[in-house]
């Protein structure tokens, strides 16, 4: 079974300063990585996604993560937060595709809060 | 942009009511998927579908159907609602197995 944990309920950073937002995966096969944002009152939204290829990827509004494969990491990083980051994030995975395999799962959320 | 409504965003039920949520994606998607997300347990799935008329249990099945007649249109049926089914409802969708998938914007649903 696959499983996502994501270490942290809350994370707390100086507007500006650098931010990380840890996730750990445990998949059969190669991973599929995602990490989407939840703004109040809101659905998911899309941030990025890991399938193959080059290690970091980078994706909406100044967001990238990077794929540790040794570690089981998938942390979600910025270089200078804003306060309008503030919001909760989710990293999911999926496994190898395959009949039936269409299922994300989904870490708990990590409640980043971004003060000015 | 792909677009995914669902019917309501605040829905106030009884106990032992049947309770219809509706989902509707406008870019032709294959799969369509229905979470509940709780506060500390994140997202879990209830069903996905995979093609019209075809279904598959999630995580947590229990308690809830669904039906998917047409492509762009996949509902979730509370068969007999309960309070523990007071939850946030998200409904997704995506094109292939390897695509991220897109949110609506939720249905906050309490039980009474």
């Amino acid at each position: 079974a696959q499983s996502v944990a994501q270490p942290e309920d809350q994370v707390n950073v100086a507007e500006g300063n650098p931010l990380t937002v840890k996730c750990t995966y445990s998949v059969s096969g190669n991973p599929y990585l995602f990490w989407y944002v939840q703004y109040p009152n809101r659905g998911l939204q899309f941030l990025l996604k890991y399938i193959t290829g080059d290690n970091l990827v980078k994706g909406s509004y100044g967001f990238e993560a990077e794929f540790n494969k040794s570690q089981t990491s998938f942390h979600l990083k910025k270089p200078s937060a804003l306060v309008s980051d503030s919001a909760l994030y989710f990293c999911a995975v999926r496994g190898l595709p395959g009949a039936g395999s269409y299922q994300l799962t989904f870490g708990k959320g990590t409640k980043l809060s971004v003060i000015p | 942009d792909v677009k995914v409504t669902q019917s309501s965003r605040y829905l106030v039920k009884r106990t032992g009511e049947k309770v219809f949520l509706e989902c509707v994606q406008d870019m032709d998607h294959e799969n369509m998927f229905w979470y509940r997300q709780d506060p500390g347990l994140g997202l879990r799935l209830i069903y996905f579908s995979y093609d019209v008329k075809m279904k598959e249990k999630g995580d947590i099945p229990e308690g809830y159907s669904v039906s998917r007649e047409k492509k762009e249109r996949f509902s979730l049926i509370l068969e007999s609602a309960s309070t523990n089914q007071t939850s946030m409802y998200l409904c997704a969708s995506s094109l292939g197995n390897l695509v991220e998938q897109f949110f609506g914007p939720g249905t906050r649903l309490t039980v009474l």
